[in-house]
């Protein structure tokens, strides 16, 4: 089983939807991040959470929100989807902060 | 300035040929620096993580660190049509990583 799991790994959706996408993590890591990756724009972090209690943005926040549910899991929601939020959304987790990040496979998610 | 940039390709290589990879950076704070791979349709995968300057070899991969001129480069030696995919290069201090935008390899049979 993947150390990082996306749910789902592809959507579908329509301008002005709210979606969520899940990451769960068995690598028992504090810190996770969301990040979305564009043709020729590369990686780009949205949201980061060192622990349950902290929720910090990233630097493409606007339009996005998320939930640390529990150390394992950390949500994504774009309340009012828009076109130009069609990526590839990826979530990841660290041990620390200098610490290499793991990646999830990804969620492609399209905005009609 | 961008804090870290790297040439997005495509490069073309044939197979068995060496492969330099490289980012340049700016903010001089950066300590460790990482290299990953990712295969298309796929998360990124780290490939090499280093803190000092110098070198670090893992199989036929070699990652360099100049901190002076603020450079690291990644080697692939006897490229195989299986190294085919995108890296991205990475760099922290205490904070969320930085990562450039990826160069795009073709590792042609």
């Amino acid at each position: 089983d993947a150390d990082v799991t996306q749910t789902p790994r592809n959507r579908i959706t329509k301008t002005g939807k709210r979606i969520m996408l899940e990451c769960s993590q068995t690598k028992g890591h504090d810190r996770m991040y969301w990040y979305r990756q564009d043709p020729g724009l590369g990686l780009r972090l949205i949201y980061y959470s060192f622990d349950v209690k902290d929720i910090n943005k990233g630097e493409i926040s606007d339009g996005y929100s998320v939930s640390r549910q529990a150390q394992a899991k950390f949500s994504l929601s774009l309340e009012s989807a828009i076109p130009n939020q069609t990526a590839l959304y990826f979530c990841a987790t660290s041990e620390s902060g200098n610490s290499p990040l793991h990646f999830g496979n990804g969620t492609r998610l399209t905005v009609t | 300035q961008k804090e870290v940039e790297q040439d997005p390709g495509p490069l073309s290589v044939p197979e068995g040929a060496i492969v330099s990879l490289n980012c340049t950076y700016s903010n001089s704070a950066f300590q460790y620096f990482m290299w990953y791979r990712q295969y298309s349709r796929k998360g990124p995968e780290l490939l090499m993580y280093t803190y000092s300057s110098g070198n670090k070899e893992d199989g036929r991969f070699t990652a360099q660190v100049d901190k002076s001129s603020k450079y690291i480069s990644l080697f692939i030696r006897d490229s195989q049509p299986s190294d085919s995919a995108t890296y991205l290069c990475a760099m922290v201090r205490n904070t969320p990583l930085v990562f450039g935008k990826g160069t795009r390899l073709s590792v042609i049979a």
